[in-house]
């Protein structure tokens, strides 16, 4: 079973600044199927990018993702206020769905 | 506007039973597979269960295999999850979800508000 290992665990930045997100796959897995949620408290998650890199309808330009094999990045270019949230990584493949554990984007 | 509401969360005490259910709106039913996937307190994303559109296929996590039972209602544009023998480690907001396919990805793309299972005594 694949595992998604996200960090940081927390990431505290100032508004303006460019945040970094890394989720990491125990084995090699399909770009196709790597994606990333933005949930913010009492919400239930909202898609922000699927296929690694395609950005779902309505997501700012700034959003942005990447990567292949077992290292993925999401990436924010400038801290919008309403961007602090938590962050998941997901896979899906052979009948399993995995989230990774979620990087907190933080107020510093 | 598609809306996916859950509702039949609530308190159980250990060994209980409780069905939850997810009503949906805005959106052609028959045509999408859905799942459900819960968030322990303070916690992250699990899922937990996956119905394809014709009901023809199941999974469940292994969290919840034997104890879990996902359905569909495509007339009436709805899901359920019957949850039996409860433990306190199935205590969550429970979501329901539409699971998509396009341009050769799959993810979650509407997901309801959630409903909380509290199992305790």
């Amino acid at each position: 079973e694949i595992v998604l290992t996200q960090s940081p665990g927390t990431l505290s930045l100032s508004p303006g600044e460019r945040a970094t997100l890394s989720c990491r796959a125990s084995q090699s897995v399909s770009s196709s199927n790597l994606v990333w949620y933005q949930q913010k408290p009492g919400q239930a998650p909202r898609l922000l990018i699927y296929g690694a890199s395609s950005r779902a309808t309505g997501i700012p330009d700034r959003f942005s993702g990447s990567g292949s094999g077992t290292d993925f990045t999401l990436t924010i270019s400038r801290l919008e206020p309403e961007d602090f949230a938590v962050y998941y990584c997901q896979h899906y493949g052979n009948s399993v769905w995995t989230f990774g554990q979620g990087t907190k984007v933080e107020i510093k | 506007e598609v809306q996916l509401v859950e509702s039949g969360g609530g308190l159980v005490q250990p060994g209980g039973s409780l069905r939850l259910s997810c009503a949906t709106s805005g959106f052609t039913f028959t045509t999408y597979s859905l799942t459900w996937v819960r968030q322990a307190p303070g916690k992250g994303l699990e899922w937990v269960s996956y119905i394809s559109s014709s009901s023809s296929t199941i999974y469940y996590a292994d969290s919840v295999k034997g104890r879990f039972t996902i359905s569909r209602d495509n007339a009436k544009n709805s899901m359920n999850l019957q949850m039996n023998s409860l433990r306190a480690e199935d205590t969550a907001v429970y979501y329901c979800a539409t699971w998509t396919r396009y341009s050769g990805s799959y993810f979650f793309d509407y997901w309801g508000q959630g409903t909380l299972v509290t199992v305790s005594s």
